[in-house]
């Protein structure tokens, strides 16, 4: 079974530029979740998405970030214009839909340097 | 709100030595508990989890025990191994699917 897959795995940018991360999660799986870490810290949930709507952005930051998740399926995260504190580790995660707990399955992740 | 707290690192130790990275839990509901590892270069795998009081989850050699009257969930190992080498995260989650991590431990095992 392949795993969640993201892209790109680094990316450098300036401070004001915007930047896409995308992800696939795992074939059949309803919920995916984004999660930014920063370093040192643990993962923080930005959104979370069921099917192709969203359940919970209450800490993606929405003047600069967005992320959709067309179809239901594969999801891109956008930071637009980016900022210093925006370094960090984007993960997706993907799970089953059903009763909890639900086991999230991650991603590689995207390491994000904006300089 | 919902929060766990773990032990700070890093956390150096010799093959075979005995590991503990505690693990303390704060949640208005009945959280299940997680232990996440991630190896470098990787993403976080589920290592172990229990779901009510008093339950254990083990894998890998490695052990946590839900404890209500302590709210702890901390995690053991009798022998490590320099492949045990990653990061570790403590981790609940109340509703199902509103995870909430620690900071994370690092342990390095030197052999």
């Amino acid at each position: 079974e392949a795993g969640v897959a993201q892209s790109p795995r680094y990316k450098i940018i300036e401070k004001r530029q915007s930047v896409a991360f995308w992800c696939n999660p795992i074939s059949g799986h309803a919920t995916l979740y984004w999660y930014q870490q920063i370093l040192g810290q643990g993962p923080k949930l930005l959104i979370q998405f069921q099917n192709n709507g969203v359940v919970d952005d209450s800490q993606l930051p929405k003047d600069r970030f967005s992320a959709e998740r067309l179809k239901g399926v594969d999801s891109t995260l956008k930071i637009q214009p980016a900022k210093l504190e925006d370094s960090a580790v984007y993960l997706c995660a993907s799970s089953l839909e059903g009763r909890g707990p639900y086991e999230q399955y991650f991603g590689p992740g995207t390491r994000l340097t904006v300089t | 709100g919902d929060s766990v707290t773990q032990m700070e690192g890093p956390v150096t130790l010799s093959e075979e030595a005995f590991l503990t990275i505690n693990c303390t839990y704060t949640a208005t509901g009945y959280p299940s508990l997680f232990w996440y590892v991630q190896y470098p270069g990787e993403g976080l795998q589920l290592l172990l989890k229990a779901t009510k009081a008093d339950d254990k989850g083990s894998n890998k050699g490695f052990e946590a025990t839900y404890r209500k009257e302590t709210t702890s969930f901390h995690l053991e190992k009798g022998s490590v191994q320099v492949s045990d080498s990653a990061v570790y995260f403590c981790a609940l989650s109340v509703r199902g699917n509103d995870m909430r991590f620690g900071a994370g431990t690092r342990l390095t095992v030197k052999p």
